[in-house]
């Protein structure tokens, strides 16, 4: 069975610093997509970041970056220069690359930036 | 692009009423969607996935009758809950995919209240 594990329920970070967010995931697919999501306090779900599992160059979105590494199944996030704005749930999400395109979320990281 | 809306935003109804969700794919059409559950504080839990004129394919422990999805095209699926009781209280999202790719784009979210 396909999982994907958040170990960090919660975090916080002071305003203009960086903070990681940690996603790990098992699967026995060799090709796949991997999701970094935001849910601010709206609910609306705002895709951060994507990777696709062949390509092995870190996807990277501004602010936003992260850390790939098929070999370990770990997917993380870097937020630089985080922003009162970037306080959210963020959820890290898996699919297979054939088959239904369900994803498969993990149970989220509640971050806080700090003024 | 890729934008998705699902009406009402919010409702309340009486418990023993049946209640419906649309959820419409704004500027594409959309070959699968989806319907999650959100509960405080949580993951978004897979319900059922959706493919235009077929029937939906339910996750385990989901009720078929309770929660009825119609995907009549595509641009446009419905989730009825029929009989609301208060345990049925939640945030209902529902997710649009396009064919030939991986990524799911998001409704806004309705929060169902049952009295």
């Amino acid at each position: 069975a396909q999982t994907v594990t958040q170990s960090q329920p919660e975090m916080s970070v002071q305003e203009a610093e960086t903070v990681t967010l940690s996603c790990t995931y098992d699967t026995s697919e060799n090709n796949y997509y991997l999701f970094w999501y935001k849910q601010p306090p709206s609910r609306q779900m705002i895709l951060v970041i994507r990777q696709e599992a062949y390509k092995q160059q870190n996807a990277t979105e501004n602010r936003f970056s992260v850390n790939f590494q098929k070999a370990a199944k770990s997917f993380s996030l870097k937020i630089s220069d985080s922003q009162l704005g970037d306080t959210a749930m963020y959820f890290c999400a898996f699919t297979p690359t054939s088959g239904t395109y369900k994803y498969i979320f993990g149970t989220g990281t509640r971050l806080k930036v700090l003024a | 692009g890729a934008v998705v809306s699902q009406h009402p935003s919010w409702v309340i109804c009486k418990s023993g009423t049946s209640v419906k969700i649309e959820c419409r794919s704004l500027d594409f059409q959309a070959t699968t969607m989806f319907w999650y559950r959100q509960f405080p504080k949580q993951s978004l839990m897979l319900m059922a996935t959706s493919n235009e004129g077929s029937k939906a394919t339910y996750e385990q422990g989901v009720e078929k009758d309770k929660f009825l999805i119609n995907h009549a095209s595509l641009t446009l699926s419905t989730l009825t809950v029929t009989s609301a009781h208060p345990e049925d209280s939640s945030f209902y999202i529902c997710s649009a995919r396009v064919a030939g790719m991986n990524e799911q784009f998001f409704g806004p979210g309705t929060r169902l209240t049952v009295l």
